[in-house]
């Protein structure tokens, strides 16, 4: 069954507007989280992270809030840009554990 | 600085066909992954190594083996081919769990076909 869910298989998103990716996760044990980004042909690579004790983590653009009660956490890109276009993975995992367990990802367009 | 590296990058394979997958990564990182990714699944873990000397079965690990060689390099072995395995395979390493900026890194991927 899976753990982490991101609904939404595409998003496309005008150059200079706000991209918003969401994820949904089921184990309250998870209590770290992370996004990556996907270009074609590469490797995922990181892009943010959160932890469980903060609602909220800003990396210039990039902002991921978490909802613990609801068990959702959303990056926001704000302004999205062409090289934003990419597939976005959303990761959660136990601190204390090995594993990061990934949702199936959304794929970004960001149009110019 | 290479990070983490795989090889092959592409590979076609027969049906029943055997092949082992490499992975080496040279930041000194305790944790390795391997994962497959389909259209539609996202990325699922076959096998993980936590130190040298130890793997453990991930979501997805039937038809496969590892071996984790050191603790640079962590291998996927396919010992008969099926059409099913036929995916992007990612190795990855991971930061020390629990500290600040905990995350894996990935290699570049091998695109498998099993004919």
């Amino acid at each position: 069954d899976q753990q982490v869910k991101q609904n939404s298989p595409s998003l496309s998103v005008q150059e200079g507007r706000i991209s918003i990716l969401n994820c949904d996760y089921t184990n309250s044990m998870f209590d770290y989280f992370l996004w990556y980004k996907k270009y074609p042909a590469e490797g995922p690579t990181f892009l943010i992270s959160i932890s469980s004790i903060k609602d909220k983590n800003e990396d210039g653009r990039f902002t991921v809030f978490l909802n613990k009660s609801a068990k959702h956490l959303s990056l926001h890109i704000v302004p999205s840009q062409p090289g934003d276009s990419a597939v976005y993975f959303c990761a959660a995992s136990a601190r204390s554990g090995n594993q990061f367990y990934f949702g199936t990802g959304t794929s970004l367009t960001v149009i110019p | 600085n290479a990070g983490v590296t795989q090889t092959p990058k592409f590979q076609v394979l027969k049906t029943g066909q055997s092949m082992t997958l490499q992975c080496a990564q040279d930041m000194n990182h305790n944790s390795m992954y391997w994962y497959r990714q389909d259209p539609g699944m996202g990325l699922r873990l076959i096998y993980y190594s936590a130190s040298e000397g130890t793997t453990d079965k991930g979501e997805v690990p039937n038809g496969y083996n590892v071996s984790r060689l050191n603790k640079r390099e962590f291998s996927l072995r396919l010992e008969s081919a099926a059409p099913s395995q036929t995916s992007v395979y990612f190795c990855a390493s991971r930061t020390p769990i629990g500290t600040l900026g905990d995350t894996q890194y990935f290699g570049p991927g091998t695109r498998l076909t099993v004919l």
